[in-house]
């Protein structure tokens, strides 16, 4: 299958600074790429849909001056986590694929700790 | 609105066969995914069902009826390595992925 590249598997950060996630599609090119956010033992929560070249369409409830998202190319969409706080501490993961009809083929996740 | 019902959590002896089922209500249908997702990984792909009937994958399987909103993910000669978290998502009708809240499997020896 694709691969989807995420980095980085995990970071720890102090609460107010801020953290960027990377999601690479490798050997594809992802037209639409999702982020996720999962906190232990729950099932992913969308946070938002980008599309290659337009903003970022947020799911209700989610900060979009918080959680700045950027689709600058088919291959890259980066997450940043702006004045992070402990409760940010979260499991992300970024998901891509090609077209709407198709599966999504998730990154590694990246495990966020904010101390 | 959109719901995904899943059982929390099976148990299964390794080397049998377990069935995890999933009931959908969402707004349309474009697909029905299921993810397999060790704890602290992200989920990896399954299978995809779009037309009702069986796809079957080496140990795996998936079954959908579109008509009961219903699926469901067999897995044959269970492996210790098939603990894990089972996620069952529907594409509704604007592509939108609903996830349900995942089926913790546990294999016992």
């Amino acid at each position: 299958g694709a691969v989807v590249s995420q980095h980085p598997s995990w970071v720890i950060c102090k609460s107010g600074t801020s953290v960027k996630i990377e999601c690479r599609s490798l050997d594809f090119q992802a037209t639409t790429m999702f982020w996720y956010r999962q906190f232990p033992k729950q099932s992913l929560m969308l946070m938002a849909t980008s599309n290659e070249g337009s903003k970022a369409t947020y799911e209700q409830g989610v900060e979009k001056d918080k959680f700045l998202i950027n689709h600058a190319s088919l291959t890259l969409s980066t997450l940043t986590v702006t004045s992070a706080h402990p409760e940010d501490s979260s499991f992300y993961i970024c998901s891509a694929k090609w077209r709407s009809d198709t599966e999504a083929f998730f990154g590694q996740g990246t495990r966020l700790t904010v101390v | 609105g959109q719901n995904i019902d899943q059982p929390t959590e099976m148990t299964a002896t390794e080397g049998a066969i377990v069935q995890i089922n999933c009931t959908y209500q969402t707004s349309g249908f474009n697909g029905l995914f299921w993810y397999q997702q060790h704890a602290g990984e992200a989920p990896t792909f399954l299978s995809y069902n779009v037309l009702d009937g069986l796809e079957e994958k080496g140990r795996f399987s998936s079954f959908l009826s579109r008509s009961k909103g219903y699926s469901y993910l067999l897995l044959k000669e269970l492996q210790m390595k098939d603990s894990a978290s089972y996620l069952c998502a529907v594409k509704d009708s604007n592509y939108q992925l609903i996830w349900g809240a995942g089926t913790k499997l546990i294999i016992k020896p």
